[in-house]
This record gives C-alpha cells, structure tokens and sequence, in this order.
C-alpha cells in the first residue's frame, strides 16, 4: 500500500518570499510518480508539479520546485516569491504500478500581504 | 474545451433519499474516478473505472454505487443517503499509460459539495 503523509496542517508566508511544504512518502514500487496539487478557494483542484521517481534532476515550473530525496522517501515542494495567489491548500501524491493515485490530508498555505 | 463536468454543484439531502452525481469528461480518458473530501482527510477515493464497463472498489466504497456504460461519463450513485456521506465531491479523469492506473496526473471536475441532513 502506498501513503503520504504531510507533517504540516497550516503555513504561512509573507508575499515575495520564499515557503517549503513537507511532504512523505511510502511505495513499494520501484518506479513511481509524485505530485503536488493546489486547491485554491475556489476548490478545483490544479495540478502543479510532477516528478517521475527514476529521473534524478528535481522538477520546477516556474517559481514552483521540488526537492525529491529519493532514498529518504521525502518530496517537499518551494515557492519563491509567493503571490498571494498561490493561498490554497496543497496535496502531496504518490502513484506507482498498480496503484492508485494516494493523496496527503493536505497543507493550507496562507501567503500575507 | 469542457475537461470534467460535473453536476449538480451543490445539493441538499435528507437522510434515506437517493441521488445521482453525473460526471462527465470529453477528453476520452479512460481512466474515471470519484473522490471525496472531507476536512482533515484529504480526497479518498471512491470508486474507479478503467474503462466502459469496468468498475472497481477504492478506499471508502461503501453506501455508494457506480456504473460506467460509456467512456464519457462516470455517475456515482447514493442509493440511501446518511449524514456520514456530507462532503465535497470530486470526478477526475486520466488517460491510461499501459498496465498502469493511468499516469497519475488527474484532471478534476469542480466538485460537488453535498449536504445530507
């Protein structure tokens, strides 16, 4: 079976900095995808960033990056220069093989003005 | 281009009703699925499909029924409704990648947050 666990119910940050989101998992896959996903107030869900296990180089998009430390089953996500519209809550997920899409419960992020 | 459609937005019910959520997709992913949402918990899936005609159980099945007669669309079904089943959900869908439960990046519908009182 395969979880995620997100060690941080609630951040927050101030606008143009910089903010980490923790994020854990656990396949016994060997090769798998993890993603974070947003859901802003509106409540759809957007996917943000996808990083696929076997690659080594971390993902980015834009001023989204992940820190993916393949051994330690850790895959945290940085914003840079938060906006506030990047105020949503974020999901980790994991999927490998056979497996369905596992999501984390979840970080609500609050980027201040 | 409409992605996952889902209706209604929002509803209502008293305990023991029944209802359909529809959820539709134009994308001809084969790959459907219903989550729910509820605080805390993040989205734990439902029901899933893999193709017309193939339904399967996820993690929290129970007092819900799917069918999938057409690859477009996915209803979810609450035969008897129960308090316990108040929470936002959500369709998403996936283009299948070989043996694999799709690629993993799922395309949402906006939710449907139900009521049951």
């Amino acid at each position: 079976a395969q979880t995620v666990t997100q060690s941080q119910p609630e951040m927050s940050v101030q606008e143009a900095e910089t903010v980490t989101l923790s994020c854990t998992y656990d396949t016994s896959e060997s090769n798998y995808y993890l993603f974070w996903y947003k859901q802003p107030p509106s409540r759809q869900m957007i996917l943000v960033i996808r990083q696929e296990a076997y690659k080594q180089q971390n993902a980015t998009e834009n001023r989204f990056s992940v820190n993916f430390q393949k051994a330690a089953k850790s895959f945290s996500l940085k914003i840079s220069d938060s906006q506030l519209g990047d105020t949503a809550m974020y999901f980790c997920a994991v999927q490998g093989g056979s497996e369905k899409l596992v999501f984390g419960k979840g970080t609500k992020l609050t980027v201040n003005p | 281009n409409a992605g996952v459609t889902q209706t209604p937005k929002f509803q209502v019910l008293k305990t023991g009703q029944s209802m359909t959520l529809q959820c539709a997709q134009d994308m001809n992913h084969e790959y459907m699925s219903w989550y729910r949402q509820d605080p805390g918990m993040g989205l734990r899936l439902i029901h899933y499909s893999v193709g017309a005609g193939i339904t399967d159980q996820g993690e929290v099945p129970n007092g819900y029924n799917v069918s999938r007669s057409t690859t477009e669309d996915f209803p979810l079904r609450l035969l008897s409704a129960a308090p316990s089943q108040t929470s936002v959900y959500f369709c998403a869908s996936s283009p299948l990648g070989g043996a694999r439960w799709g690629t993993g990046e799922l395309f949402f519908g906006e939710g449907s947050r139900l009521t049951v009182l």
